[in-house]
């Protein structure tokens, strides 16, 4: 599986932009950019995907380099709300053991300030 | 809509110990799968069920063992529980069967302690 490199941890200030990185390098023309988020003592949440393009929706937006070896995971307004662990996740689109599953790594801790 | 439901919230068991963890969800989803979270770590998948009627294994499948009842409901057993099995379970459910982008839905999670 290819894998992600994100930074352990981000600090950002309420209502201010935070963009999260994430490095792929060994990604394969068939593998999604996905970006799940785990808010404390909860279940993973589902924040956005994207394949090629820049992909927008009511949550964050989506910003995948030209190359595609790396993305970067937009909020544009930090709420505290916002303070959770963020996952990138590359998923292959299927077929064999693959299957499209999800494989976590150890994420990036957002914080947020008041 | 309830999404994807969990039950018990908490459990502790003695080693040895047997018990079920329930998952159910109203979403009319095919796809259901069963994640561990051991503290500090990403999850790891255990078993899923593409659609009703299958199941296969997933990164840690080793002393348990699964049962998709029908289209709503996905059951964990742990038949002879130790401790290396204390950890946040999760339940996941997605659309369409695994091989699409489909988004996965997650609930709260069974927090278990084997002692």
């Amino acid at each position: 599986d290819a894998k992600t490199t994100q930074p352990n941890s981000m600090e950002s200030n309420e209502e201010e932009p935070v963009h999260l990185p994430c490095n792929h390098s060994t990604i394969s023309g068939t593998d999604y950019i996905h970006w799940y988020r785990q808010l404390p003592s909860q279940g993973p949440e589902y924040v956005i995907h994207g394949l090629t393009s820049n992909v927008n929706n009511r949550m964050a937006s989506l910003a995948i380099a030209e190359d595609r070896k790396s993305s970067t995971l937009i909020l544009h307004r930090a709420t505290l709300r916002d303070a959770a662990v963020y996952y990138c996740i590359l998923r292959d689109v299927g077929g064999g053991t693959s299957y499209g599953k999800l494989t976590f790594g150890q994420g990036t801790i957002l914080t947020v300030h008041p | 809509n309830a999404g994807v439901t969990q039950t018990p919230k908490f459990q502790v068991l003695k080693t040895g110990q047997s018990m079920t963890l329930q998952c159910a969800q109203d979403m009319n989803h095919n796809s259901m799968y069963w994640y561990r979270q051991d503290p500090g770590m990403g999850l790891r998948l255990i078993y899923y069920s593409a659609s009703e009627g299958t199941t296969d294994k997933g990164e840690v499948p080793n002393g348990y063992n699964v049962s998709r009842l029908n289209k709503r409901e996905f059951s964990l057993r742990l038949e002879s529980a130790a401790p290396s099995q204390t950890s946040v379970y999760f339940c996941a459910s997605s659309e369409a069967p695994a091989a699409n982008q489909s988004p996965q839905y997650f609930g709260p999670g069974t927090r278990l302690t084997v002692l």
